[in-house]
């Protein structure tokens, strides 16, 4: 069975303060990784998907990679605006394994 | 942009009692999910739709739980009779492919409250 864990459980930044968030994994071949963003109240908004090891991918502020054990999600000088859950998860096909999700606050 | 739309975005109910939870997937998509997050914990899957059939299940979808793709635009969860631990966000999503590396699209959600 697929397993994803996501580390710290919340970060609290200062407005500029970049640092990153982690997502370990264990499952019986990968399929590719996604991360989304959710806000509270609403449904997951997807970000990227990462397909293999030593790839990268980046969207503003953020950058996400992926090694065969982990991903991570970078945040530059992140600003209020980017304060969400941050979600990654495994796909078998349409089922998703999600992890508990890492909750980022950003501090004007 | 399309999205997933969901309807009623809360939904409170008595225990006993059958629900239904709508969804309007994206309208070039043929694959169709449920998932649910109960309140501080994982999102998880429910059902998988394609076709008219359903093409995976998890434990947590059993006989109180159905879905339906009435017509051609929605596509319905149904929970026969509500248990408390029932109360979660109920999230439907689609997709345009059902093999390979899927990406879904997810909806806003419907808060069900379970008394």
């Amino acid at each position: 069975e697929d397993q994803v864990t996501q580390s710290p459980e919340a970060l609290r930044l200062q407005e500029g303060e970049s640092s990153s968030l982690n997502c370990s994994y264990t499952v019986s071949g990968l399929r590719g990784l996604f991360w989304y963003r959710q806000d509270p109240g609403k449904g997951p908004e997807f970000l990227f998907t990462l397909y293999s090891a030593g790839e990268e991918k980046e969207k503003e502020r953020l950058k996400a990679t992926l090694t065969k054990k982990e991903s991570f999600l970078h945040i530059t000088a992140p600003k209020p605006e980017d304060s969400a859950t941050y979600l990654c998860a495994v796909p078998s096909y349409g089922k998703l394994t999600f992890g508990q999700g890492t909750i980022l606050t950003v501090h004007p | 942009e399309p999205e997933v739309t969901q309807t009623p975005s809360h939904q409170v109910t008595q225990m006993g009692q059958e629900v239904i939870l709508r969804c309007v997937p994206i309208s070039n998509h043929l694959y169709f999910y449920w998932y649910r997050q109960i309140l501080g914990q994982k999102v998880e899957f429910l059902v998988s739709f394609y076709n008219n059939e359903i093409s995976e299940k998890s434990e947590i979808f059993d006989d109180q739980f159905s879905v339906e793709r009435p017509d051609g635009s929605n596509f319905t969860l149904k929970i026969r009779s509500t248990k408390l631990e029932d109360s979660a966000m109920y999230f439907c999503a689609s997709s345009d492919a059902g093999t390979g590396v899927v990406k879904l699209f997810f909806g806003s959600g419907t808060q069900l409250s379970v008394l």
